[in-house]
């Protein structure tokens, strides 16, 4: 069945960039039918959509993070990424790579805590 | 942006006992875009509703959601142990997502 994998630092400093990748297996992200997402739980805090990637067209950011963000696929890879640049502890969270289907999320990674400190 | 509020924060029940989790939306939200979501520790949330009232491949039947325009619930009958956990409610504007604050559901 298709699994979701994100990876990347778990410890970024202030004013750097956030790199993560999400790898897609058993399936591929080559696939009209589907979105591939980024979302964040900062502690104690509300989910948080981040934005999508798609196998055709351009990525589509959250307008709150829009000025910050960046997302590509890489097809033969079968692997999605975010960049986030000019951290802060408010981007301190549990980031989850997850696909649609529309307009609810079937299936998420395992999440991965990035903690943003000196 | 459209802002989901779930109540109540925390629901003390037994197992064998039903469970009301409400989600009010500070505006109309779309039957279509509507979900419902199960949290574990350390495990990724688990979608159980779409469309409002759809049930997710696997979920058992016990797991009932129903509203429509700004106010949706979601029903677990007959608690078991395995449900109790923290739940989310989400929604789709044809902009954005947002997700509740969550409903934990206790023993």
């Amino acid at each position: 069945q298709v699994q979701l994998q994100e990876s990347g630092p778990g410890l970024v400093k202030p004013a750097q960039t956030l790199s993560l990748t999400c790898s897609v297996s058993g399936g591929s992200i080559n696939n009209d039918s589907y979105y591939w997402s980024w979302i964040r739980q900062p502690p104690g805090k509300v989910l948080e959509w981040l934005g999508y990637v798609h196998a055709r067209g351009n990525p589509y950011y959250n307008v709150s993070l829009q000025s910050r963000l960046t997302m590509s696929m890489d097809k033969s890879q079968n692997q999605f990424s975010l960049r986030l640049t000019s951290v802060t502890a408010a981007d301190t969270a549990v980031y989850y790579c997850a696909r649609h289907l529309g307009a609810s999320f079937d299936l998420w990674g395992q999440g991965i805590l990035v903690t943003v400190s000196s | 942006e459209i802002v989901l509020t779930q109540s109540p924060g925390t629901l003390s029940l037994s197992p064998g006992e039903t469970a009301i989790l409400s989600c009010r939306a500070s505006q109309r939200v779309s039957n279509k875009y509507f979900a419902w979501y199960q949290h574990k520790p350390g495990q990724p949330p688990r979608l159980l509703v779409f469309g409002t009232l759809k049930r997710a491949t696997g979920v058992p039947d016990r797991f009932s959601g129903s509203g429509s325009g700004t106010d949706f619930t979601l029903t677990i009958s007959r608690l078991e142990p395995e449900d109790f956990a923290l739940y989310y409610c989400q929604q789709f504007d044809s902009t954005s997502w947002t997700f509740g604050q969550g409903t934990k559901v206790e023993v």
